[in-house]
């Protein structure tokens, strides 16, 4: 069936590092979209790429689409404690409207 | 607050009752969605609403879920004859109409979720 991939599960980083997770899908998928959830809370929606080659940044959040419309990267620059939660990227196929929700990327900050 | 609001926020029950969620999504919003989720997982859609319409209703959804709109605004999720591995967190999301252009995906945005624990 169709699927998306999230790697890495976990991600541990002293505060003002970098994290990057990444995205990749076994279809085409029409655009991507990235949520947050912080822990004990909901999904709240980041941002959506539709175009090949997309980039976008929210300030210190960096958000690629590739160029075959199948993977997908969000990197935080120099990560702060209110960066922690689950990263997670969903996307629909060509061929229906239901997102494919990735397993989510864990960002973990070290004490 | 005009999010998603969702109720009961925790139910308990025990093996074999039935369960009963209720959803009210953003009021402009005519698409709805339940989802389910457990633990270190993402999101596993059930079902979909457009305006009173169910559209969708997952292939994995066993026939003890059932999903309504009524008059397409709030929505409930009853599950019957409730099983441990029903346990889980349900969500409910809603999104605003789409342009109508094929793969057309608006932002869900979701409730705070009901948390089922069914001993």
């Amino acid at each position: 069936g169709q699927q998306v991939m999230q790697i890495p599960q976990y991600q541990h980083v002293q505060e003002g590092e970098d994290f990057t997770t990444y995205c990749n899908s076994s279809t085409t998928l029409s655009n991507i979209q990235w949520y947050k959830q912080r822990p004990g809370g909901h999904p709240v929606f980041l941002i959506q790429l539709v175009k090949s080659g997309e980039v976008k940044k929210q300030k210190r959040l960096t958000f690629q689409f590739g160029e075959a419309k199948k993977n997908s990267s969000l990197h935080i620059t120099a990560t702060q404690t209110t960066d922690v939660g689950t990263y997670f990227c969903a996307g629909p196929p060509r061929s229906n409207y239901q997102l494919i929700w990735g397993a989510g990327t864990k960002l973990i900050i070290k004490p | 607050d005009t999010g998603v609001s969702q109720d009961p926020r925790h139910k308990i029950t025990k093996r074999g009752q039935n369960v009963t969620f209720r959803c009210d999504p953003i009021s402009e919003h005519n698409r709805l969605y339940w989802y389910r989720q457990t633990l270190g997982q993402g999101p596993e859609f059930l079902t979909y609403f457009q305006n009173e319409a169910q559209l969708e209703k997952s292939r994995l959804l066993s026939d003890r879920f059932s999903a309504e709109r009524p008059k397409g605004s709030f929505s409930t999720l009853e599950i019957q004859r409730t099983e441990q591995g029903d346990s889980a967190m349900y969500l409910c999301a809603s999104s605003p109409p789409g342009q109508g252009w094929e793969g057309d995906t608006r932002e869900l945005f979701f409730g705070e979720g009901s948390r089922l624990t069914v001993l």
